[in-house]
């Protein structure tokens, strides 16, 4: 079935500091694909999308990039802040049925 | 935006009671809403997706006795999870979504089961 790998955590870093979180995906079709994110205490919040091949979803200076020879969606920042500090879950929804298939999530931590 | 609201945040309970968690769509209309569930370090497991008015569907290995789902409106839905045991401690999260147009996350239900 599909699935969705990302890179473990936590991954910690100082402010303005660059950023690459990998994600890879598997699927059958030609899922969409996403970034959540989740603060401390909040639900999960979308950062991010694309929903076909080459496709650059951006947020809040956070860009990732839909490679379909590659599977992968890496999320990036150039300089990040403490605000940025949650948990970053790559994830891809196969139209077919609205369902959401989540990688296992990845906590950043940024030190002021 | 796509708001959506669970309750409560936070369950302790004995084992053997039954424990049920909402989840509400506060600004807009929730043709589906899926249930997940999280262990530590580990994904989100969608546990089953729910269509207004009509039974649930569960993924393979979740338990639709143990873990009741109800969908009576297009702004709620209720996870009962039943005679709880302590391996059914866990942190579960709903999602509600307008044909996939809209779609939001609660912010988590942490269950403790003594």
């Amino acid at each position: 079935g599909d699935s969705v790998t990302q890179m473990e955590g936590p991954v910690t870093l100082s402010e303005e500091a660059c950023l690459t979180i990998n994600c890879t995906y598997t699927a059958t079709g030609y899922p969409s694909l996403f970034w959540y994110v989740q603060y401390p205490g909040e639900g999960l919040q979308l950062l991010l999308k694309a929903t076909k091949a080459d496709d650059k979803g951006s947020n809040k200076g956070f860009e990732a990039t839909y490679r379909k020879e590659t599977t992968s969606f890496h999320l990036e920042k150039g300089s990040v802040q403490v605000s940025d500090s949650a948990v970053y879950f790559c994830a891809l929804s196969d139209s077919r049925d609205d369902k959401i298939i989540f990688g296992k999530g990845t906590r950043l931590h940024i030190l002021p | 935006g796509a708001v959506v609201s669970q309750h409560p945040s936070w369950v302790i309970c004995k084992s053997g009671t039954s424990v049920k968690i909402e989840c509400r769509s506060l600004d807009f209309q929730a043709t589906t809403m899926f249930w997940y569930r999280q262990f530590p370090k580990q994904s989100l497991m969608l546990m089953a997706t729910s269509n207004e008015g009509s039974k649930a569907t569960y993924e393979q290995g979740v338990e639709k006795d143990k873990f009741l789902i109800n969908h009576a409106s297009l702004t709620l839905s209720t996870l009962t999870v039943t005679s709880a045991h302590p391996e059914d401690s866990s942190f579960y999260i709903c999602s509600a979504s307008q044909r996939g147009d809209r779609r939001g996350f609660g912010a988590g239900t942490r269950l403790s089961v003594l």
